[in-house]
This record gives structure tokens, sequence and C-alpha cells, in this order.
């Protein structure tokens, strides 16, 4: 299995710009997770797909955010304008249950915002 | 409202050197708790679930306890490939990971 797989890898915009960072979870998990990562505040979840239904928004820091998951198989996560504090870390991870079950996460945008 | 600690911050250890992790919370809808490892540079990966208070499980150096506020990992004969940092997560509803522990060991 090709694991969760997150793209890009790198990304490095200019204030006010918009952002999507994509992903891809393990085939046959019907959980999705979209998670932010800084050194002040570790690991915060966003979001949380079940079935590809949007489940707990709840983390999502304000309007500029917003998630989707038109399918099994993809979903992407939009910052839309982006600023200075957005610069972070995002994870997807997937699983295969929900909230209960292990979670496997993808390797991570590094997101940039000057 | 839910907290998770986890102590110590960082932890420097030689190789063969024994210690112990822990991961403590106040929080509601408990259902168990994650252990999980992450490297520099790349996301957490899943490490042991832990349903119930007098809970053990066990991975090579590693084993996981668990009490009805919180948990230890214990390391026994680190070795150098064990450095990463070690994040708990209580099986909750909401959530919310630890800051996490530095562990480094030397050899």
């Amino acid at each position: 299995d090709a694991g969760v797989i997150q793209s890009p890898r790198h990304e490095v915009t200019e204030m006010g710009q918009e952002v999507t960072l994509r992903c891809k979870p393990i085939s046959g998990h019907n959980s999705l997770f979209w998670y932010r990562q800084t050194m002040m505040r570790g690991l915060e979840l966003l979001i949380y797909f079940n079935n590809n239904v949007p489940i707990d928004d709840s983390g999502m820091p304000e309007d500029r955010f917003s998630a989707k998951m038109p399918n099994a198989s993809f979903s992407t996560l939009k910052i839309q304008p982006s600023e200075p504090r957005d610069s972070a870390v995002y994870f997807c991870a997937s699983s295969l249950g929900g909230r209960a079950y292990e979670q496997y996460f993808g390797p991570g945008t590094r997101l940039t915002v000057t | 409202e839910d907290q998770v600690t986890q102590s110590p911050e960082a932890l420097r250890l030689q190789e063969g050197e024994s210690s112990s992790l822990n991961c403590s919370y106040t929080v509601s809808g408990l259902r168990g708790l994650f252990w999980y490892r992450q490297d520099p540079g790349k996301g957490p990966e899943f490490l042991f679930t832990l349903y119930s208070a007098g809970e053990e499980k066990e991975k090579e150096r590693l084993k996981a306890t668990l009490t009805k506020k919180e948990s230890f990992l214990h390391i026994t004969a680190p070795k150098p490939e064990d450095s990463a940092t070690y994040l708990c997560a209580p099986n909750t509803d909401k959530l919310i990971f630890g800051t996490g522990t530095r562990l480094q060991v030397f050899p």
C-alpha cells in the first residue's frame, strides 16, 4: 500500500494568495482527518470526514479555511486568502473506522506564507 | 476543558539507559489512548492503542501502560534509532494530541 499521499510537499506563497493542499487516503479507509502542526501549538485537528461527509469542523480556525472530500479517494484543504500565521505543516491522516481507531498519517505539506 | 500534558518535554539517554515517558490528561468521554512516534520531517506513525486501565502493550523495546488518568511509555535499553518525538492522544471525540516528548538516544 502506498500509504496516505499528500501534495505538494512544500508550498511557498505570498500573503493573500489562495493555497490548495491535496490528500489521497489509504484505499478502503472511510475516515479522513486534516491536522496542522506548529511549534507553538503542536498537532491540532482541523476537520474530520467520515464517508466523505464532514463530521467535525470545529478546529477550522476561520472562514478562510475550507475543506472538501468529493469522493473516497481525494480531499482538499483550501486557504483563501492566506496569511503569514498560516505557515505550518499540514498533515492528512486516514483511518478504518473514525476517531476511535488508529490513524495513518501522510508525509505532510510544509506551507510558508511570506 | 480537555487537557493533555506530556513530560518530560525532552529526554537525552545513553544507549542502553532505560526510562519512561509520561502522558497525563483531563478529558471527558475517554475510550482509551493512542501513542505515536514522529521522526523529523515525517508524519506521526502509529505505535499503540490502549483501551482500558491496566492494559499493557509491547513492541520491541517499547511498552505502553494505561491508568485512569495517565499513560506511560517505557523504553528498555534504547538504541539511537529510537530517537524521535513520542506523542500521546487520549481516544476521545476531540482528538487532542500532547505536545510530545523529544527523545534523543546517543551511543
